[in-house]
């Protein structure tokens, strides 16, 4: 199974870049990075995916290790809106993998 | 693109009740997958359907659970004899392929008094 670690918690001050780091050193060769957050009361919502290349949208960047064991997914300028838990979830097959994901907290 | 609807959005039932949960994908979507999430924890994975056909079960789902997707279009979750260790959110997710993002419904909370 796919498994992956990331901190438990960040802090990022509003308008600042934050950087959300994720391990998956079991990740296969093809399977693709997914990244989710999730706000309370709702259910995990798609932020970005990519397979090798970093990886560029409206909402976020996703930059990927050239090994592919690790990937960091990149806000540019915080807001209150982005306060969340984010996961990253390799798909690990058929089943897609959450951790604990990462409680983001953005302050004023 | 109505998005994933799950219904009803909270089920609240007594020990030992049967509770059926729906989940309506996007129409397009042959893929549909099933999670449970406790307070505090990641949504862990329950089962998978391709179509009509249940391909992935986890450990997790007891023999008490149960799930369908006739005609590869909507999905029930059903569960026997309910527990309150059952007391969680259910969601439920579509996707179109294999490298696709998954689309999460609001899930179904349900209490197990």
């Amino acid at each position: 199974d796919a498994k992956t670690t990331q901190p438990n918690s960040m802090e990022s001050n509003e308008e600042e870049p934050v950087h959300l780091p994720c391990n998956h050193s079991t990740i296969s060769g093809t399977d693709y990075i997914h990244w989710y957050r999730q706000l309370p009361s709702q259910g995990p919502e798609y932020v970005i995916h990519g397979l090798t290349s970093n990886v560029n949208n409206r909402m976020a960047s996703l930059a990927i290790a050239e090994d592919r064991k690790s990937s960091t997914l990149i806000l540019h300028r915080a807001t209150l809106r982005d306060a969340a838990v984010y996961y990253c979830t390799p798909p690990g097959g058929n089943q897609f993998y959450f951790g604990t994901g990462t409680s983001l907290t953005v302050i004023p | 693109d109505t998005g994933v609807s799950q219904n009803p959005r909270h089920k609240i039932t007594k020990r030992g009740q049967n509770v059926t949960f729906r989940c309506d994908p996007i129409s397009e979507h042959n893929r549909l997958y099933w999670y449970r999430q406790t307070l505090g924890q990641g949504p862990e994975f329950l089962t998978y359907f391709q179509n009509e056909a249940q391909l992935e079960k986890s450990r997790l789902l007891s023999d008490r659970f149960s799930a369908e997707r006739p005609k590869g279009s909507f999905s029930t979750l059903e569960i026997q004899r309910t527990e309150q260790g059952d007391s969680a959110m259910y969601l439920c997710a579509s996707t179109q392929s294999w490298d696709s993002p998954l689309h999460f419904g609001n899930g179904t909370r349900l209490t197990v008094t």
